[in-house]
């Protein structure tokens, strides 16, 4: 079966400290892993796109990584802000019938408090 | 910030009223989807459409119809709303084409729906 897991599910940190969001999946055959930002009451917004090949990526202060072999993804947010403060979401394809196929996970949501 | 808009952001109604989520976008992309997503859980795709006259089913059973007549506009109706309808209602777009970079789908802000 297909699945995203989160972990973990919620997240309190201090204003400037760093932390790592966990993703692991079981989504095959896999096409790429996108990680969402949602703040709330809005839309989810792409932070970061990975293929198979890749295995890091970054975004300013949001660092992403893929282990294929694994099945792992993580999202490292350095220097953490106020405006931090939101549900982030890992979503990974597959392709299917010559389009992609999004799975996407629970989501992790991150508080920053000053 | 994307160029995909929803309306109304919020909605109160009561039990047996038809209503219709607006979700329009100005990219020009072909591909659409509404997803329904309940606090703390994932996002459930439970319409979508690659263009005009084109509409498909989701993973997520839903009792809501869409219609794609114009490549812009994607609305969902509800013909007769229920308390179990109350949830957050998604609509995204993506451009065609299989390429990695493609498949980023650009988010509405979303309706917030109540039926009392």
């Amino acid at each position: 079966k297909n699945q995203v897991e989160q972990s973990p599910q919620s997240l309190i940190i201090l204003e400037g400290k760093n932390c790592t969001l966990q993703c692991n999946y079981t989504v095959s055959p896999f096409s790429n892993l996108r990680w969402y930002k949602q703040d709330t009451g809005r839309g989810p917004v792409s932070l970061t796109i990975m293929t198979f090949s890749e295995n890091t990526k970054s975004n300013g202060r949001y660092t992403a990584t893929l282990d294929a072999d694994t099945k792992q993804s993580s999202l490292h947010i350095t220097a953490s802000q106020l405006s931090d403060s939101a549900s982030y979401i890992c979503v990974v394809s597959r392709l299917g019938g010559g389009s992609y196929i999004p799975t996407f996970g629970r989501g992790t949501s991150l508080i920053v408090h000053p | 910030e994307a160029d995909i808009y929803q309306t109304p952001r919020y909605l109160v109604i009561g039990t047996g009223k038809k209503i219709t989520l607006e979700c329009s976008q100005t990219m020009g992309h072909d591909k659409m989807y509404w997803y329904q997503q309940d606090p703390g859980m994932e996002l459930h795709l439970i319409h979508y459409s690659y263009g005009v006259n084109s509409t498909e089913k989701g993973d997520l059973s839903s009792e809501s119809t869409v219609s794609r007549i114009r490549t812009e506009h994607f609305p969902l109706t509800l013909e007769s709303a229920r308390p179990s309808h109350t949830s957050q209602y998604l609509c995204a777009s993506s451009p065609r084409g299989t390429s990695g970079s493609w498949n980023e789908q650009f988010f509405g802000p979303g309706t917030r729906l109540t039926v009392l």
